[in-house]
């Protein structure tokens, strides 16, 4: 079954405001990465954090990881029409090599 | 920065034929690859991982022999659908781990190759 929740699904906001996708496991979490993908494009590689209660910041872009490493979220403020698309989180499980997908969170933006 | 190129971006077939995507790592050896099928508007559902010099690692659901994976170099990996059918069409994607870059089990995607079974 799915071992990463992840909410919403669809979000849409005014240009502007501010946006939060969370991701949820019930498993503890060797790492977690956050990806984003441009409508008919591929993931592209955003973050990933490792540490319990780790917090990282790409300029409106703010990432989370919770203290018992079973939570994440990522935070955009100000959002641009540039950041429209399909925001991913990706879980390293137990230290294995693959990742586990959550069920993405799509972005669309009024200008 | 670490390049993954996949071909063919889009293939339509006719249905009963078998269809090869490949996977490159132009930059960087990539021991590890890992192929996914995306539907639209959903998430990556990982299909299997395959390993250079062995047999690919297949998840639960996924028929081995109707997706065929051959990982025989460093910077290539095949994935075949054999006889395909219209439940096939799907966006296939691969990824390449990168182990030489600072962040572990960092993975880049190729662009992804949609599928059409006619």
């Amino acid at each position: 079954g799915q071992q990463v929740m992840q909410i919403p699904q669809y979000q849409h906001v005014q240009e502007g405001e501010d946006f939060t996708t969370y991701c949820n496991s019930s498993t503890t979490l060797s790492n977690i990465q956050w990806y984003k993908q441009r409508p008919g494009g591929h993931p592209v590689f955003l973050i990933q954090l490792v540490k319990s209660g780790e917090v990282k910041k790409q300029k409106r872009l703010t990432f989370q990881f919770g203290e018992a490493k079973k939570n994440s979220s990522l935070h955009i403020t100000a959002t641009q029409t540039t950041d429209v698309g399909t925001y991913f989180c990706a879980a390293s499980i137990q230290g294995a090599q693959k990742l586990v997908f959550g069920q993405g969170t799509r972005l669309t933006i009024n200008p | 920065g670490a390049v993954v190129s996949q071909h063919p971006s889009r293939v339509i077939c006719k249905s009963g034929t078998s269809v090869k995507i490949e996977c490159r790592s132009l930059d960087f050896q990539a021991t590890t690859m890992f192929w996914y099928r995306q539907f639209p508007k959903k998430s990556l559902m990982l299909m299997a991982t395959s390993n250079e010099g062995s047999k690919a690692t297949y998840e639960q659901g996924v028929e081995k022999d109707k997706f065929l994976i051959n990982h025989a170099s460093l910077t290539l990996s095949t994935l075949t659908v054999t006889s395909a059918h219209p439940e096939d069409s799907s966006f296939y994607i691969c990824s390449a781990r990168y182990y030489a870059g600072p962040v572990y089990n960092e993975q880049f995607f190729g662009p992804g190759t949609r599928l059409t079974v006619l």
